[in-house]
């Protein structure tokens, strides 16, 4: 697998239901970030978790992070409609701030 | 709010043509990235450039392409000779140390 992956690939859920995205990557991590794209438009960043942290909040986000496993999970609670985007997970490399590497994203969609 | 800034949001140019992308990064900003995404697919890293110097750069990130940060301010992706599978997103980011910030991109359509 690439460093770098997120399940589903695509997620559709109810409005006002939560979301859980996951990521999973290969090699040791200095931080994980969760960005947010909507579709044909640029990268938002959601939220940064570095690698001697394990669960990070942010309004209505909530990002764990679990380094035994290389895996990271972003929760959305309560979704809404304008939460519809895809979502990435960019890890940056153990000592290498210079470059992040993007998994291949999730497509959320939120139903009316 | 500080923000990463690409012009043009969308440049349609002839195969073999070379097109300069813009961006301005934000100003105490350290690292500076170019990233693109191909319609439908990944993110794909392409160079990082720190203290005026290529830091990291991918296997897509051949001859074709050069980084410059000509004043200070501005810093820009030279494609010399573009090909149709050039089209895509193009992206922007910089940070000071890491969660760096994007610019909304340009897309680049290659006819």
């Amino acid at each position: 697998s690439q460093q770098g992956e997120e399940d589903p690939q695509a997620l559709s859920i109810q409005e006002g239901e939560n979301a859980t995205m996951n990521c999973s990557y290969k090699t040791s991590i200095n931080n994980l970030q969760w960005y947010r794209q909507n579709s044909g438009r640029g990268l938002v960043h959601l939220i940064l978790i570095r690698s001697n942290e394990r669960e990070k909040h942010s309004g209505r986000l909530r990002v764990t992070l679990d380094t035994s496993k290389k895996s990271s999970s972003l929760l959305i609670t309560a979704s809404r409609a304008a939460d519809t985007a895809s979502y990435f997970c960019a890890t940056a490399l153990m000592n290498r701030d210079d470059k992040i590497i993007f998994g291949k994203g999730t497509r959320l969609h939120i139903l009316p | 709010e500080p923000e990463v800034t690409q012009t043009p949001s969308h440049q349609v140019t002839q195969m073999g043509q070379e097109v300069i992308l813009r961006c301005v990064p934000i100003s105490n900003h350290l690292y500076f990235y170019w990233y693109r995404q191909i319609l439908g697919q990944k993110v794909e890293f392409l160079v990082s450039f720190y203290n005026n110097e290529i830091s990291e750069k991918s296997e897509i990130f051949d001859d074709q392409f050069s980084v410059e940060r000509p004043d200070g301010s501005n810093f820009t992706l030279k494609i010399r000779s573009t090909k149709l599978e050039d089209s895509a997103m193009y992206f922007c980011a910089s940070s000071y140390r890491d969660s760096p910030l994007f610019g909304s991109g340009t897309r680049l359509t290659v006819v």
